[in-house]
């Protein structure tokens, strides 16, 4: 059965510091693809990054990058200089299939000044 | 731009009542998606439904149907409500593709009494 994990309930940092969310999968198809979300106290869910499980590369988006390890079945999700706004729950989610998505039960990250 | 939009937003029912929730999309995609979020679970698939006329069971189907008559729309009722159904539930759509991300709708905050 396919499982997202995210150990950290919550985590806190500082205004302008860089942040690592962590996330660990279980999976045995070698074809997957694992997806960070943002839900603020407002309640959307908003996509932050995609990473396909053949990506050569790490993704990137903005201040957002995915640090992949493979190996190590771990997606960690890191913010560069984090923002006030930055505030909010942050999901974890694979693709089951091409279809699905398991999601985690998320971090809630706050921001202090 | 409306992208994916629910109806209601909040809700208020009796044990027994039945009730449907409307998703409706501007994107056209393919695949939707009806989940539920409850405190300290992420998202759990309810139902999904890769084209026009076609609907699967999610991870927790029971006591949910739905339906998609027409590619814009995907409908979830709830024949007789429980309170275990409280909840807030989300819609997503998206591509085919397996590394497009879904796009979800605000929510819908539904409490049974």
């Amino acid at each position: 059965a396919q499982k997202i994990t995210q150990t950290q309930p919550g985590m806190f940092v500082q205004e302008k510091e860089a942040v690592t969310l962590d996330c660990t999968y279980d999976t045995s198809d070698p074809s997957y693809g694992l997806f960070w979300y943002k839900q603020p106290s407002s309640g959307e869910m908003i996509f932050l990054i995609y990473q396909g499980s053949y990506d050569q590369q790490n993704a990137t988006e903005g201040r957002y990058s995915l640090n992949f390890q493979k190996a190590r079945k771990s997606a960690n999700l890191v913010i560069s200089a984090s923002q006030l706004g930055d505030s909010a729950m942050y999901f974890c989610a694979m693709r089951e299939g091409p279809r699905k998505l398991i999601f985690g039960t998320g971090t809630r990250l706050q921001v202090f000044p | 731009n409306a992208g994916v939009t629910q109806t209601p937003k909040f809700r208020v029912l009796k044990t027994g009542q039945s009730m449907t929730l409307l998703c409706a999309q501007d994107m056209n995609h393919e695949y939707m998606y009806w989940y539920r979020q409850d405190p300290g679970m992420g998202l759990r698939l309810i139902h999904y439904s890769v084209g026009e006329g076609t609907t699967a069971k999610g991870e927790v189907p029971d006591g949910y149907n739905v339906s998609r008559l027409k590619k814009q729309n995907f409908l979830l009722g709830l024949e007789s409500a429980a309170p275990s159904q409280t909840s807030v539930y989300f819609c997503a759509s998206s591509y085919s593709q397996g590394n497009q991300p879904q796009h979800f709708g605000d929510g819908t905050r539904l409490s049974i009494l």
